[in-house]
């Protein structure tokens, strides 16, 4: 079975840091791999994804995320924190062939000023 | 285009009641799942439908919980005999046809408190 692993349930950053937010996924084959961003008391909304092709992909909000097969990383980046990306990020992944979606169990990122 | 729709955002149900979460997924969107969030956790799959079919329920606990996804309506999330277990975050998504990468549009949530 497919498993997602956040490093770190709690990530506090300064405005204008960079922010890391790492995702490891558990698969022989290589899955599907989403970033969802959660506000408080919200649904999630999708940052980006990776598919296939270039492994370096770009999502909403200045965030980008690197698929590495070889580490079976999916790590998540944004160069500049601002004080309203403060959420809860997941990690997401689907096999190939099937609709559900195995998430992680997430990181709040803190902004602080 | 309105985004999915999940009704009633807050649910208060005493434990042994029935619970009825209602999602109605996005226009042009065949394809509904449900998910529940239990507090500090991630989302967990319980239920994949397709109009009138379930085609993945493999996170559905065995016994009281049920999904429907009718010809006409919204798709509804059951849970009979409510246990205080059962109190969590219970998200409807929804997705056009296509892969398994076709992004998936998410609800903003029933909260369940089982007291």
């Amino acid at each position: 079975a497919q498993s997602v692993t956040q490093l770190g349930s709690h990530v506090s950053v300064s405005e204008g840091a960079l922010v890391l937010l790492r995702c490891n996924y558990s698969s022989s084959v290589p899955p599907y791999l989403f970033w969802y961003v959660q506000y408080p008391n919200q649904g999630l909304q999708l940052l980006l994804k990776y598919t296939t092709g270039a492994t370096l992909v770009k999502g909403i909000n200045g965030f980008e995320a690197e698929f590495k097969k070889s580490e079976t990383s999916f790590h998540l980046t944004k160069p500049s924190a601002h004080m309203s990306d403060a959420a809860e990020y997941f990690c997401a992944v689907s096999e190939r062939g099937r609709r559900a979606l195995t998430f992680g169990s997430g990181t709040r990122l803190q902004v602080q000023p | 285009n309105a985004g999915v729709m999940q009704n009633p955002r807050h649910l208060v149900r005493r434990r042994g009641q029935e619970a009825r979460l209602r999602c109605s997924p996005m226009k042009g969107h065949s394809h509904v799942y449900w998910y529940r969030q239990l507090p500090e956790e991630g989302l967990k799959f319980m239920v994949y439908l397709q109009k009138e079919n379930i085609i993945d329920e493999s996170g559905m606990p065995k016994e009281r919980f049920s999904a429907e996804f009718p010809k006409e309506g919204p798709s509804i999330l059951r849970i009979q005999q409510v246990v205080r277990g059962d109190s969590a975050a219970y998200f409807c998504a929804s997705s056009p046809p296509g892969g398994s990468d076709t992004e998936a549009f998410f609800g903003q949530g029933t909260r369940l408190t089982v007291v």
